[in-house]
């Protein structure tokens, strides 16, 4: 039973516009949010966290937004650029050591 | 620089030989982890160690096996057991779990013939 979820597999975005990665969980208990992005044979790189007391956490271009009673998590990125293009994986944890990771989203950023 | 180092970055192994991954980090962190990734699966987490000495089994475990004798190291071990071993496999530290992020290593690609 996958407990996170990125349902799109890729993105494709015009270089300056707004990337939007969505990610869906379903275990109600999760209280920490993480968004990775990752370059192929590299291990995956911090992006952003949140809380699951916030609904929104910001940092330069990259904000994560959380919606806790539709239990769904997105990674806005403006503007997007060609170095974002990447897989991007969000991630839960429930407070312990156990972080449960999405299957990814390919972001492609055309110039 | 601190960072995890992962090593070798690729390795190759004859189907019934076990194998064993490094993982070293300067971070001082207490926690360790190894995670497998799959195409189109995600990150699967094998083992995890909260402390020195100490250790449990994450979600897929079967086949593989761990030490952790000192805070900076923490190899994987994968036995014949293991039905597919071929994959990526990365290894993460942070501080103490829970709310701080996971600082991954580089992988090691792992080819089993």
């Amino acid at each position: 039973d996958q407990q996170v979820k990125q349902n799109s597999p890729s993105l494709s975005v015009q270089e300056g516009r707004i990337s939007i990665l969505n990610c869906d969980y379903t275990n109600s208990m999760f209280d920490y949010f993480l968004w990775y992005k990752k370059y192929p044979a590299e291990g995956p790189t911090f992006l952003i966290s949140i809380s699951s007391i916030k609904d929104k956490n910001e940092d330069g271009r990259f904000t994560v937004f959380l919606n806790k009673s539709a239990k769904h998590l997105s990674l806005h990125i403006v503007p997007s650029q060609p170095g974002d293009s990447a897989v991007y994986f969000c991630a839960a944890s429930v407070g312990t050591y156990k972080y449960i990771f999405g299957t990814g989203t390919r972001l492609k950023v055309l110039a | 620089d601190g960072g995890i180092t992962q090593s070798p970055k690729y390795l190759f192994r004859k189907e019934g030989q076990n194998v064993t991954l490094s993982c070293e980090q300067n971070l001082n962190h207490d926690a360790m982890y190894w995670y497998r990734q799959d195409p189109g699966q995600g990150l699967r987490l094998i083992y995890y160690s909260q402390i020195v000495n100490d250790f449990q089994k994450g979600d897929i475990a079967e086949g593989y096996s761990v030490s952790r004798e000192k805070k900076e190291s923490f190899p994987l071990t994968v036995t014949s057991a293991q039905k597919n071993p071929t994959a990526f496999y990365l290894c993460a530290s942070n501080p103490q779990g829970g709310h701080s992020p996971l600082h991954f290593g580089n992988g090691t690609r792992l080819t089993v013939t």
